[in-house]
């Protein structure tokens, strides 16, 4: 069964410095790759996604992502993270039957 | 466009009782889809479907029965609520969701749900 797995369940870093979110998937047919975020009491919005091409992909708010198919990762970065991203952080897989499978989530606190 | 929204914000029920989770969307998407987020556990697809009249089971669809007769809505029901159902339920929505290219979800704003 398609699954995606976040190693990471809660990141607590100070402001300006980098963050690595880890995110594998199982499936290994045709898969599309994105990466959603949640701030306190609101729904979920997307950051970022891939679909094909350039593996490296960038998001809004200075994020990015790159697509390691060798190694089913698709792990989400930033150079600098500010207090206000402090959110959760999900990675969803969607297959070709169209189902789209969320990971179990990473809590990020920031420090200002 | 009021995007997806979602009927009631909150719910409290008693083990047994049955309801309707009202979702309906104004941007004539195809996709439309149930999530269940739980601490921990991240968002579980319960049900979605790719157009009216077709729907699917997701991750968790036990409990839970989905019809989709326009493209607007999709409304969930809880058969016999059970305390294991105490979630906070996410409608989304998406214009299309195939290999080809998944478009981006729009989320409702979620129904928190409490049975007792």
């Amino acid at each position: 069964a398609q699954s995606v797995s976040q190693h990471n369940h809660h990141v607590i870093l100070s402001e300006a410095a980098s963050l690595e979110l880890g995110c594998n998937y199982s499936y290994g047919g045709t898969v599309n790759l994105f990466w959603y975020v949640q701030y306190p009491g609101q729904h979920l919005q997307l950051l970022l996604k891939y679909f094909s091409g350039d593996p490296l992909v960038k998001g809004i708010k200075g994020f990015e992502a790159e697509f390691i198919k060798s190694k089913f990762s698709f792990n989400l970065r930033k150079p600098s993270v500010q207090w206000s991203d402090t959110a959760e952080y999900f990675c969803a897989a969607l297959n070709q039957g169209g189902k789209l499978i969320f990971g179990q989530g990473t809590e990020l606190s920031v420090k200002p | 466009n009021a995007g997806v929204t979602q009927t009631p914000k909150f719910q409290v029920l008693k083990t047994g009782q049955s309801m309707t989770l009202q979702c309906a969307q104004d941007m004539n998407h195809e996709y439309m889809s149930w999530y269940r987020q739980d601490p921990g556990m991240g968002l579980r697809l319960i049900h979605y479907s790719v157009g009216a009249g077709i729907t699917d089971q997701g991750e968790v669809p036990n409990g839970y029965n989905v019809s989709r007769s326009t493209t607007e809505d999709f409304p969930l029901r809880l058969l016999s609520a059970a305390p294991s159902q105490t979630s906070v339920y996410f409608c989304a929505s998406s214009y299309t969701m195939t290999a080809v290219g998944g478009y981006e979800q729009y989320f409702g704003p979620g129904t928190r749900l409490t049975v007792t």
